[in-house]
Order: structure tokens, then C-alpha cells, then sequence
């Protein structure tokens, strides 16, 4: 089975920069997946790590350090659209039937 | 990207009655297509994977006789909710993986509501 943690909230003020994490427990890793998630909306993908290190895209950055079961999604520049929640994702072996952690809603203020 | 498309949005039961969703991938083909659940201010809990043209996979303590699914085509999956109760009120999303299955396409997701 899979399990993932992640803080259930973070706050942060516009323009600044956040770190959300997520540890996994997972007996086949097959990658972590960033989602963000508007109130009433669909999950959208942010971001995939298969690999170790860091992946930026944009104002997102992802990393992921496989011996340590660990990852992180960093913003930057925060802006009061990036309010939503964040979820982790982790998939196993070669089927991808991802696990989502319980997600991180992230309030920025002004 | 591809693009997944969910009907209704939106929907209004009353208890006792079935509901059908519809999940489209509209710009793709999608051989296998997730069905989640989530409750406001919680996770997304898989209940279900579709498979075109083979019996769906549920995931433990999901009543397969109450959530149907079928996945007739490679563009089409539908989930109904059978002899739906207020307790099954929720969010459904669907989602399609790409060929690689690093990311998934979710749906917009589907408001029920039963009264």
C-alpha cells in the first residue's frame, strides 16, 4: 500500500515564497505528481518527479529525493490566485493507480 | 493538453433514484479512466478504475452493484450511482492518465447532491 503526508495548511503573504512537503511511504515508487486544486474546482497537474532533484517550472519548482521518501513543491512569487489546495501524488509499479495525500490548502494574504 | 470533459456538473436527486455521470476525453483515447470521490475539504479517494472493454476495478469497501461503471468506448466512461442516499452526496471527478502515465487529465467533477 501507499501512504503520503503533507501539512494540512501553510499561509504565506503575497510575494513570498512557501514550501509545501510530502513524505511517502510507497512499496513500488513509479513517481510524485504535484495537483492544485481551486475550491469547487478539478484537480490540475503541476508538476512530475521520477528522478532526484529539482524540476522548476515557472514560479513552481518540484523535488524529490527517493532515498529519503521526500518531496517538496516550492512557489514562488506568491500571488493571492495561488490560494488552493495542493496535493501530493505518488503512483506504484507500472500500472500508476496514484495515491493522493489528504492535500495542503494554502492561504495567501495580502 | 488533452482535454476531459464530465456531465452533468451539476445534479439534484431525490434518495432512491440513479444517477449517471458521463466522462468524455475529448481530444484522445483513454483505455483506462479513474473515477474518484471527494468530500468537501478532503482527499480524492479512489473508487474505481475503468477499463475500456473489461470489468472495472474497485478499490476495497466500494459496492460495485451501487457505483456502475461501464466504459463502452475508448473515449466514454459513465458511472452511475444506484438507489442513491443522501450519504452519497459528494464530488465525483474522473480522470484520464497520458500514455506515459505521468499525469493525470481530470474532468471539471460532478456536484450530487441527493435529498
Amino acid at each position: 500500500g501507499q501512504s503520503l503526508e503533507q501539512p494540512s495548511e501553510v499561509t504565506a503573504v503575497e510575494g513570498a515564497i512557501v514550501q509545501i512537503n510530502c513524505t511517502y511511504q510507497t512499496s513500488g515508487f513509479y513517481g510524485l505528481s504535484w495537483y492544485q486544486q481551486h475550491d469547487g474546482g478539478a484537480p490540475t497537474f503541476l508538476s512530475y518527479n521520477a528522478l532526484d532533484g529539482l524540476e522548476e517550472t515557472g514560479r513552481f519548482s518540484s523535488f524529490l529525493s527517493r532515498s529519503d521518501s521526500y518531496g517538496y513543491l516550492l512557489l514562488q512569487e506568491l500571488q493571492m490566485k495561488d490560494s488552493a489546495s495542493y496535493f501530493c501524488a505518488v503512483g506504484e509499479g507500472g500500472s500508476y493507480i496514484p495515491t493522493f495525500g489528504r492535500g495542503t490548502s494554502l492561504i495567501v494574504h495580502p | 493538453g488533452a482535454v476531459v470533459s464530465q456531465h452533468p456538473s451539476r445534479v439534484i436527486c431525490k434518495s432512491g433514484t440513479s444517477v449517471k455521470i458521463e466522462c468524455r476525453s475529448l481530444d484522445f483515447q483513454a483505455t483506462t479512466m479513474f473515477w474518484y470521490r471527494q468530500f468537501p475539504k478532503q482527499s480524492l479517494m479512489l473508487m474505481a478504475t475503468s477499463n475500456e472493454g473489461s470489468k472495472a476495478t474497485y478499490e476495497q469497501g466500494v459496492e460495485k452493484d451501487k457505483f456502475l461503471i461501464n466504459h463502452a468506448s475508448l473515449t466514454l466512461s459513465t458511472l452511475t450511482v444506484t438507489s442513491a442516499h443522501p450519504e452519497d452526496s459528494s464530488f465525483y471527478i474522473c480522470s484520464a492518465p497520458t500514455g506515459d502515465r505521468r499525469e493525470q487529465y481530470f474532468g471539471p467533477g460532478t456536484r450530487l447532491t441527493v435529498t
